[in-house]
C-alpha cells in the first residue's frame, strides 16, 4: 500500500492567516492527489484534484502543488467556514489511501 | 448533479454481514466511466477505502478486507451494495459510498450522507 503522511496533525490559526499542510507519499505517484476537507458530521468534499486542479465551486483561496511524493495545500487567507479537518489521498494505486488528516482549528 | 444516499442496519450482531446499499440520484452506473467505492470511517479516525466496482461491473477491494467484503450492482434499480462479513466491533464506523471520477481519475466528487454502523451484541 502507498502510505500517505500528513503533517501537522493539527493547527490553530486565526481568521485571515495564510495555512499549509504538507502531505507525503511513500512512493511517486506523479500528481494523483487529491485534497478534502471535512467538518464534523458530514461527509468529506473534494477541494482539488490532480494536485493543483480546483474543483468546481470551490474558492480560489485554496490551492495545491507539488508532484512526486511531495505534497501541500494552502489556504491563503484562512475564513471561519475553513476550520475543519483536511485530507489528501492517492489514486496512483490501490487500495486508495487517505493522509490521517490536519485539523485546523481556531486559534 | 448526482446524489448518492445510503441505507441499512445501523446495528449488527458480532460474527454477522453487514449491509448496506447505496442509492444513485440523477446518474446510472453504467455511463459515464466512473468507479463506485464504499468508505468508512471509524468514530473519531480517518478515512480508509473499502473498494469499488467500476462502470463495467469489475470489482478492487483493499487487501486489509478483501475476504470479507463484496460489492455488487443493481444496475436497473441504479443502486450498488456492500457486504462485510464476519464483523466484529472494529468494523464499527461510519460507512460512506462514493463516486470516484472517470476511469478513476479526479477524486471523489460526490458522497453519500453516511451511515453510522455498530458492531454490538
Amino acid at each position: 500500500d502507498i502510505q500517505m503522511t500528513q503533517s501537522p496533525s493539527s493547527l490553530s490559526a486565526s481568521v485571515g492567516d495564510r495555512v499549509t499542510i504538507t502531505c507525503q507519499a511513500s512512493q511517486d505517484i506523479v500528481n494523483y492527489l487529491n485534497w478534502y476537507q471535512q467538518k464534523p458530521g458530514k461527509a468529506p468534499k473534494l477541494l482539488i484534484y490532480d494536485a493543483s486542479s480546483l474543483e468546481t465551486g470551490v474558492p480560489s483561496r485554496f490551492s495545491g502543488g507539488g508532484s512526486g511524493t511531495d505534497f501541500t495545500f494552502t489556504i491563503s487567507r484562512l475564513q471561519p467556514e475553513d476550520f475543519a479537518t483536511y485530507y489528501c489521498q492517492q489514486y496512483d494505486d490501490v487500495p486508495r489511501t487517505f493522509g490521517q488528516g490536519t485539523k485546523v482549528e481556531i486559534k | 448533479q448526482v446524489q448518492l444516499q445510503e441505507s441499512g442496519p445501523g446495528l449488527v450482531k458480532p460474527s454477522q454481514t453487514l449491509s448496506l446499499t447505496c442509492t444513485l440520484s440523477g446518474a446510472s452506473m453504467r455511463n459515464g466511466g466512473y468507479f463506485w467505492s464504499w468508505i468508512r470511517q471509524h468514530p473519531g479516525k480517518g478515512l480508509e477505502w473499502i473498494g469499488y466496482i467500476d462502470y463495467s461491473g469489475s470489482t478492487s477491494y483493499n487487501p486489509s478486507l478483501k475476504s470479507r467484503v463484496t460489492i455488487s450492482e443493481d444496475t436497473s434499480k441504479r443502486r450498488f451494495s456492500l457486504r462485510l462479513s464476519s464483523v466484529t466491533a472494529a468494523d464499527t464506523a461510519v460507512y460512506y459510498c462514493a463516486r470516484e471520477g472517470e476511469d478513476g481519475q479526479g477524486g471523489f466528487d460526490s458522497w453519500g450522507q453516511g451511515t453510522l454502523v455498530i458492531v454490538s451484541s
